[in-house]
């Protein structure tokens, strides 16, 4: 069975660093793009990124550029999102899903994780 | 920067059809992928490549394309379809993904 399995919610500073994770299981894991999708309390779906755990491939959305950093580590199946200097308005739900192979699509999503960040 | 456009909110009566469409530039060119999401939940996909169901789908949702317009259909609505439904698709480049912005689907 597929599992995308990601990290707890975390309560954090502005300013300070995070890291969360999604470790997948029940397939190859460095066969299938994962991607990161954010979802700010009471609003839509924003895509973030992506990442090919194969040869580390990642690729950002223009919006995301610059103010989060996307990787993985294939020898533990985990993919992990991460800032380093956390804001307020980055306080929101963070799925991870994997990319159906061969189509522009998710098939597989995390439980999310959902991110506080308040002084 | 690409974008997909969804009407905020639709509303029908149980037993009745819901149609809730999706716009985008790229979407001749581009499938349209649909997910519910119920409160609390993770999204689920319900359509993907335009009109293809998923296992496990109700036949009642269904999918369509015309131009620059994907519609999801929802035949025979029932309580339990009350949700919010996005389109995603890829932009013309096939770079990266984009979501509408949602539509809450309310039963009467």
């Amino acid at each position: 069975e597929v599992q995308l399995v990601q990290s707890g919610a975390e309560v954090k500073k502005p300013g300070e660093s995070l890291k969360i994770s999604c470790k997948g299981s029940g397939y190859s894991f460095t066969s299938y793009w994962i991607g990161w999708v954010r979802q700010m309390p009471g609003k839509g779906l924003e895509w973030m990124g992506t990442i090919y755990p194969g040869d580390s491939d990642t690729r950002y959305s223009p919006s995301f550029q610059g103010q989060v950093t996307i990787s993985a580590d294939k020898s533990i199946s985990t993919a992990y999102l991460q800032w380093s200097s956390l804001k307020a308005s980055d306080t929101a739900m963070y799925y991870c899903v994997r990319r159906w192979t061969g189509l522009q699509s998710a098939d597989y999503w995390g439980q999310g994780t959902l991110v506080t960040v308040s002084s | 920067s690409y974008e997909l456009t969804q009407p905020p909110s639709v509303s029908v009566s149980p037993g009745q059809t819901a149609r809730i469409t999706c716009s985008g530039d790229a979407l001749p060119k581009q499938y349209a992928y649909w997910y519910q999401q119920k409160p609390g939940q993770a999204p689920v996909l319900v359509i993907y490549k335009d009109s293809e169901r998923p296992s496990g789908i109700p036949e009642r949702f269904s999918g369509s394309s015309s131009g620059t317009t994907v519609t999801l259909t929802i035949s025979g609505v029932q309580a339990e379809d009350e949700a919010d439904y996005y389109c995603q698709s890829a932009d013309s480049s096939d770079t990266y993904w984009v979501f509408g912005g949602g539509t809450k689907l309310t039963v009467l």
